[in-house]
């Protein structure tokens, strides 16, 4: 079965840092790029990151730009979110999905993970 | 903020039909092509249309997708309760260089 399963999420005061790893299974991991979606309480899907299978290309949105950073083993078959400086409006359900699409033109997600909750206290 | 639009609920009554419309610009879905989610209350989101209007395998033909200029459209046919949930739709933003989701869209069967 085609699986992503994520980790990590916690409670931690703003400043703080947490990370957050995305672990898969079912197929073949190093093929595929992956990305972090997020949502906070009661809002929408907001795109957090994005990562190549190779991790040769890296984008983030602005509001995470600095202060996360993702990366990936693919001996380990998972990807990992490295959040730092946490602000209360950080505080969401982070997911990880996987990326499909022969160019970010065609960029979709097609498989997603359960999430893991993230709530940072001010 | 999100770049893409939708509005905020759409409804229907079971056995009709709804549209559920998504509109951006030229630097996301005019020159890109546009996804669409379902989130069932309390559940990740879930692959429905992808590059536009093709369905992923176990996605019904009730469910469709369009695309034309900066809009594109999701169109759902046969409503049933079970469709009842939150629907999003998402594209590249080669401006941002960041993927972009629409504001989402609660549909409700009546």
């Amino acid at each position: 079965e085609v699986q992503l399963v994520e980790s990590g999420g916690g409670l931690v005061q703003s400043g703080g840092s947490l990370r957050l790893s995305c672990a898969a299974s079912g197929f073949t991991f190093s093929a595929y790029s992956i990305n972090w979606v997020r949502q906070a309480p009661g809002k929408g899907l907001e795109w957090v990151s994005y990562i190549t299978s190779r991790s040769s290309t890296i984008y983030y949105a602005d509001s995470v730009e600095g202060r996360f950073t993702i990366s990936r083993d693919n001996t380990k078959n998972s990807v990992y979110l490295q959040m730092n400086s946490l602000r209360a409006e950080d505080t969401a359900v982070y997911y990880c999905a996987r990326v499909r699409g022969s160019s970010l033109s065609f960029y979709y997600m097609d498989v997603w993970g359960r999430g893991t909750t993230v709530t940072v206290s001010s | 903020q999100s770049v893409l639009t939708q509005p905020p609920s759409v409804s229907a009554a079971p056995g009709q039909e709804v549209t559920i419309s998504c509109s951006g610009s030229s630097s996301n879905i005019g020159n890109n092509y546009v996804s669409w989610y379902q989130q069932l209350p309390g559940t990740a989101p879930k692959l429905l249309i992808y590059e536009n209007n093709n369905r992923p395998s176990g996605i019904p033909d009730r469910l469709s997708g369009s695309k034309s200029g900066t809009s594109a459209t999701l169109g759902i046919t046969g409503l049933q309760t079970g469709d009842e949930a939150d629907y999003y739709c998402g594209t590249w933003d080669s401006s941002l260089s960041a993927y972009v989701f629409g504001t989402g869209t609660k549909v409700t069967v009546l």
